[in-house]
This record gives C-alpha cells, sequence and structure tokens, in this order.
C-alpha cells in the first residue's frame, strides 16, 4: 500500500510565527486531504487537495502530485492552532492512509 | 445538518464482553470506513464498506466484525477476541463516485476496557 510520511513529528512556536509542514507519499494518489485533529480527538477537515494550491484564510496546502509531496502553510500562528495534523491519501481505492501526525505547539 | 454520528462518545467494557459502535450518516454518502486510534499515533484502518451488504477488511481487522444492512449505518462490533481493544475509534464515509472523495469523520468513541 502507499506509504505516508510526515515532518517534522514536532513542531514548537511562538504565538505569531509562520510554518510548514510537509507530507511525502511514495505512489500516486486520487485523494490528499489535510486534517487538524482537535484536544478531543475530532477530525477537522482542512483541505481536499490531490493537486494544486488552496487557501482557507491563514492556512494554505499545496500539493505537487509529480513529486509525490504536499505542504500545509500556517501563518501568523495562534493558540488555537495547537493539536496534530493529519496528512491522509488514497490511491484508486478509497479507503485513506494516514501519516503518523505533527503535534504542533504554539506558545502564548 | 449533515454528518456522521458516532455512539456513545465514551465507552467502557469489561474484559470478555463484546461491544458495539455506532456509526451513522446523513451525508448519502456510499462508503464507509471504520479506523482505530491508539495514542500519539495516526489511524489504522479496520473495516471498510462500499455498498450496502458487502464490506471488506482493513489493515487491522482481526477481534473485530462489522454489518451494512442500510446505507446510512455501518456498526463495528468489538469482540473478546480484540487482544488490547482499549482505543479512540474513528467512523468515515465517502462518495464512490468518480470525482470528489472527500472523507468525513464522526467525532469518535473511546472504548476502555476495565
Amino acid at each position: 500500500g502507499i506509504q505516508v510520511e510526515q515532518s517534522p513529528p514536532d513542531l514548537i512556536l511562538q504565538e505569531g510565527a509562520n510554518s510548514t509542514l510537509r507530507c511525502n507519499f511514495s505512489d500516486s494518489v486520487n485523494n490528499l486531504q489535510w486534517f487538524h485533529q482537535n484536544p478531543w480527538g475530532q477530525l477537522i477537515n482542512l483541505f481536499y487537495i490531490p493537486s494544486g494550491t488552496k487557501q482557507n484564510g491563514r492556512l494554505s496546502a499545496t500539493t505537487v502530485a509529480t513529486e509525490r509531496y504536499s505542504l500545509l502553510y500556517i501563518s501568523s500562528s495562534q493558540t488555537t492552532d495547537s493539536g496534530v495534523y493529519f496528512c491522509a491519501v488514497s490511491g484508486s481505492a478509497r479507503q485513506l492512509t494516514f501519516g503518523s501526525g505533527t503535534q504542533l505547539t504554539v506558545l502564548p | 445538518d449533515g454528518g456522521i454520528t458516532q455512539s456513545p462518545k465514551y465507552l467502557f467494557r469489561k474484559e470478555g464482553q463484546n461491544v458495539t459502535l455506532s456509526c451513522e450518516q446523513n451525508l448519502n454518502h456510499d462508503a464507509m470506513y471504520w479506523y482505530r486510534q491508539d495514542p500519539g499515533q495516526g489511524l489504522r484502518l479496520i473495516y471498510y464498506s462500499q455498498i450496502v451488504n458487502d464490506f471488506q477488511k482493513g489493515d487491522i481487522a482481526e477481534g473485530y466484525s462489522v454489518s451494512r444492512e442500510k446505507k446510512e449505518s455501518f456498526p463495528l462490533t468489538v469482540t473478546s477476541a480484540q487482544k488490547n481493544p482499549t482505543a479512540f475509534y474513528l467512523c468515515a464515509s465517502t462518495l464512490v463516485a468518480a470525482g470528489n472523495t472527500e472523507a468525513f469523520f464522526g467525532q469518535g468513541t473511546r472504548l476502555t476496557v476495565v
């Protein structure tokens, strides 16, 4: 199956800083999603982005499918951005394969 | 309000007992999935179903069973054969038709074996 690697595993920032999270995957994909897992465990959909670039407020994402990676950018980080960020992909099969996540901590 | 509802939020089970987790969706999605998450780790696929009355094993199906009698519902039973059932369980759904296959998740059920 498809392998998904996320980096860095942990990231600590001061409020207001910018950050870039990376997701590498081992095969061509039909779906790539970024999620934020909140302290209660719920997965919040951030982006559905199998290719191209999208922006939503302070967050943006870019997927370069031909080079098998995706980047999630967080600008002007806030303490509420803290949590775990997951990248998940699927190929010809519909089921998602998840990376191990990036634990983001934003300090006030 | 369209979405995926999982119940209960918290569940306690004695060793040796079977327990069933509920997942219902009103998004008219064809496919439904069950994932397990252990502390500090990503999600792993237990079972999935792309159509009513049909389902397939995921990566960690041993000790679990499912049914798909209705499009809206995909209950997961954690059996006594599951050696380490304490975990966070998440249900998801997607469309199957070509095009947007974005997955949406329920709020999860935390299962603790006591």
